[in-house]
């Protein structure tokens, strides 16, 4: 059972916006930065946000990151058919003392 | 560049241990916290625990405790994994990552991640 909760898939249509939400609580989101990773199918994740809105070198501009409250989201601009992946949050959890995850989010763009 | 190598595949039985290893290249092996992540087939990420390079300190998942040692070996730049009572459950993915932040704590930013191992666990 995750601690994050994303929604299972969504999709869009290639150069049109999607956001991807993790909703937490007050131990994890509510308290501590937010992270959002890639992940395409039989390959390692890779860091696409790191500190709820910051990108790692060599990460397009087209990503972004939010967060309000016990919530974040991942926003997708001018989507792509390379962004067809899987998209996970994750973030520090004060009463587990760890790393939590969502389960994921698959993007499909139509 | 920043690179980390993960050991080969393994096939273990229900009870045993397995070890993976971590080599890492291309940067201050000791300045920066190595954490290991796993993911079964078809699920999502699960964080294990992290090892500072440096002091060998190393803290682990509530649910891996007693479970789980993480070791390194500064003369090789490598960090090892190991898992002890293994179950069918523990089948997997097994991930080492490198933190994005350098320094004395651990930002828990998967910044570099290892190819993954396959640890298989059946009778």
């Amino acid at each position: 059972q995750t601690v994050l909760t994303q929604p299972p898939s969504t999709s869009e249509t290639p150069g049109q916006r999607v956001t991807i939400s993790c909703s937490g609580s007050s131990s994890n989101i509510g308290s501590n930065t937010v992270n959002w990773y890639q992940q395409f199918p039989g390959t390692a994740p890779k860091l696409l946000i790191y500190n709820n809105n910051q990108r790692p070198s060599g990460v397009p501009d087209r990503f972004s990151g939010s967060k309000s409250g016990t919530s974040a989201s991942l926003a997708i601009s001018g989507l792509q058919s390379e962004d067809e992946a899987d998209y996970y949050c994750a973030g520090w959890d004060d009463s587990l003392h760890g790393v939590v995850f969502g389960g994921g989010t698959k993007l499909t763009v139509l | 560049q920043v690179q980390l190598v993960q050991s080969g595949a393994e096939v273990k039985n229900p009870g045993a241990s397995v070890k993976v290893s971590c080599k890492a290249s291309g940067y201050t092996f000791s300045g920066y916290y190595i954490h290991w992540v796993r993911q079964a087939s078809g699920q999502g990420l699960e964080w294990m625990g992290a090892i500072n390079p440096y002091s060998g300190g190393a803290s682990y998942a509530q649910r891996f405790q007693g479970r789980l040692t993480l070791t390194r070996d500064t003369s090789t730049s490598t960090v090892y994994m190991d898992l002890a009572r293994l179950t069918s459950d523990d089948t997997a993915v097994y991930y080492c990552a490198r933190d994005l932040y350098r320094g004395s704590y651990a930002a828990y930013w998967f910044e570099t991640w290892g190819q993954g191992t396959l640890v298989s666990v059946s009778s």
